[in-house]
C-alpha cells in the first residue's frame, strides 16, 4: 500500500534550526512535495524534490533520498510565524499526491 | 504564480439543505482538480479527483450521490453537498494542477468552511 509517515508534533525555539522528517512508500514516484498550512488556512507550496539531494530556498531547504524513501524539510533561523503544520506529500505514478498527516511545529520564544 | 479561488469562503446552512462550492483556476487551465476535506486538527483527506469533461473519481468511502462534482470547463469545478447534515461540517479545500508548471504541483484554493446546523 501507499503510506507517508511524519512526526505528529515538534517544538523548537525561535532562531534555532529544526528538521522535519518524512518517509514514504508509493506505487511509482514522481516527486516529493512539502506544503505549509497555517491553522484555518489552505496549504501553500514550499518545495519539490524529484532528484536526490538538497534543494535550498532561503531559510527553507528540502532533502530527498529516493533509495531510502526519505525526505526532510529543514527550517533555519526560526521565526514565530513559522508555527504551522508542515505536510509531506509524495506523487505516485498516476501523478496523484499521497499526503502525510502533517507535522505541527510549535515555535517558542 | 497560479491562483485558485474558492467561493464561498464560509457558509452556514440548515440540516437537509444543499450547498454548492465553486473552485476556479484564475490564470491557468486545469484539466484536473481535486477536492479535499479537512476536519479540525486532522490532515487533508482527498475526496475526489475531478477531470474536465468526464466523471469524477471518488475515493473509497466518499458517497458520490451525496457529494456531486461537476467539472464543466477547464477553469471551474463545483462540489455540491446534498442534504447536508451536521457531520458534513468541515473545511473543504479544492486544488488544481497546472500541467505547464515545472513541478506539476497542486495549487490550493483558500478553502470553504461549512457549518451545518
Amino acid at each position: 500500500g501507499q503510506n507517508i509517515d511524519q512526526p505528529t508534533e515538534m517544538t523548537a525555539t525561535e532562531g534555532a534550526i529544526v528538521q522535519i522528517n518524512c518517509t514514504y512508500q508509493t506505487s511509482g514516484f514522481n516527486g516529493l512535495f512539502w506544503y505549509q498550512q497555517h491553522a484555518g488556512e489552505a496549504p501553500t507550496f514550499l518545495s519539490y524534490n524529484v532528484l536526490d539531494g538538497l534543494e535550498e530556498k532561503g531559510r527553507f531547504s528540502s532533502f530527498l533520498s529516493r533509495s531510502k524513501g526519505y525526505s526532510y524539510l529543514l527550517l533555519k533561523e526560526l521565526q514565530m510565524k513559522d508555527s504551522a503544520s508542515y505536510l509531506c506529500a509524495a506523487m505516485d505514478s498516476n501523478y496523484q499526491l499521497i499526503w502525510g498527516a502533517g507535522t505541527k511545529l510549535i515555535i517558542k520564544p | 504564480g497560479a491562483v485558485v479561488s474558492q467561493h464561498p469562503s464560509r457558509v452556514i446552512c440548515k440540516s437537509g439543505t444543499s450547498v454548492k462550492i465553486e473552485c476556479r483556476s484564475l490564470d491557468f487551465q486545469a484539466t484536473t482538480m481535486f477536492w479535499y476535506r479537512q476536519f479540525p486538527k486532522q490532515s487533508l483527506m482527498l475526496m475526489a479527483t475531478s477531470n474536465e469533461g468526464s466523471k469524477a473519481t471518488y475515493e473509497q468511502g466518499v458517497e458520490k450521490d451525496k457529494f456531486l462534482i461537476n467539472h464543466a470547463s477547464l477553469t471551474l469545478s463545483t462540489l455540491t453537498v446534498t442534504s447536508a447534515h451536521p457531520e458534513d461540517s468541515s473545511f473543504y479545500i479544492c486544488s488544481a494542477r497546472d500541467l505547464t508548471s515545472s513541478y506539476n504541483e497542486q495549487f490550493f484554493g483558500p478553502g470553504t468552511r461549512l457549518t451545518v446546523l
